[in-house]
């Protein structure tokens, strides 16, 4: 069965720091792209960042840009998102997703839910 | 603030076509597949249409895509009851030179 499953989500204080996982299973992971994407309460969805099969492309939206950090590590089959400086508009449930060709995601997570709150 | 631009709100009577439009510019439906998304009360998204047109293995006829210009479309025929959730279109952006906007959603209500 092909899998995601997202860990790692948590209370934090703003400013604070937290690393997402995201552990894949039933497929080949080294060769597909990934993303995450996050959710607010009550909101719509959110891109939040990529990075290409062999970590040599990544993308950042705005809103995360220079604080957020997206890595992977294939012998792993674990994509990862290193969450820095956090604001109480980072809150959200963030979920890692697949990438099929040419564009679209078909494999979702469950998610994992993020606070930030003081 | 998303790029792509939905209804808020569609709805429709069991075995009725609804229609959801997804309006956005030459840098990303214009130039761009368009995806859609289904995302049912407290569960994560799934793939309902890809490539503009195609439908994931599994996705019901019923559900079907299309674009012209810098807007694309999704069409429910035969409403039923299950398919009341929230809809997501998105696609590249080449202006914003990132991979994914989303649309603004639309809740889907069946009467």
């Amino acid at each position: 069965e092909v899998r995601l499953v997202e860990s790692g989500g948590g209370l934090v204080q703003p400013g604070g720091s937290l690393r997402l996982s995201c552990a894949a299973s039933g497929f080949t992971f080294s060769t597909y792209d990934m993303h995450w994407v996050r959710q607010a309460p009550g909101k719509g969805l959110e891109w939040v960042s990529y990075i290409s099969s062999g970590s040599s492309t990544m993308y950042y939206a705005d809103p995360v840009k220079g604080r957020f950090s997206i890595s992977r590590d294939n012998a792993k089959n674990s994509l990862y998102l290193q969450m820095n400086s956090l604001t109480d508009e980072d809150t959200a449930v963030y979920y890692c997703a697949r990438r099929i060709q040419p564009n679209g995601m078909d494999v979702w997570g469950q998610g994992t839910t993020v606070t930030v709150s003081s | 603030q998303s790029v792509l631009t939905q209804p808020p709100s569609a709805s429709g009577t069991p075995g009725q076509r609804v229609t959801i439009s997804c309006s956005g510019s030459s840098s990303n439906i214009g130039s761009n597949t368009v995806n859609w998304y289904q995302q049912l009360p407290g569960t994560a998204p799934k793939l309902l249409i890809y490539s503009t047109n195609q439908r994931p293995s599994g996705v019901p006829d019923r559900f079907s895509g299309s674009k012209s210009g810098t807007s694309a479309s999704l069409a429910i025929s035969g409403l039923q009851s299950e398919d009341e959730a929230d809809y997501y279109c998105a696609a590249w952006d080449d202006s914003l030179n990132v991979p994914c906007v989303f649309g603004t959603g639309t809740k889907v209500t069946v009467l």
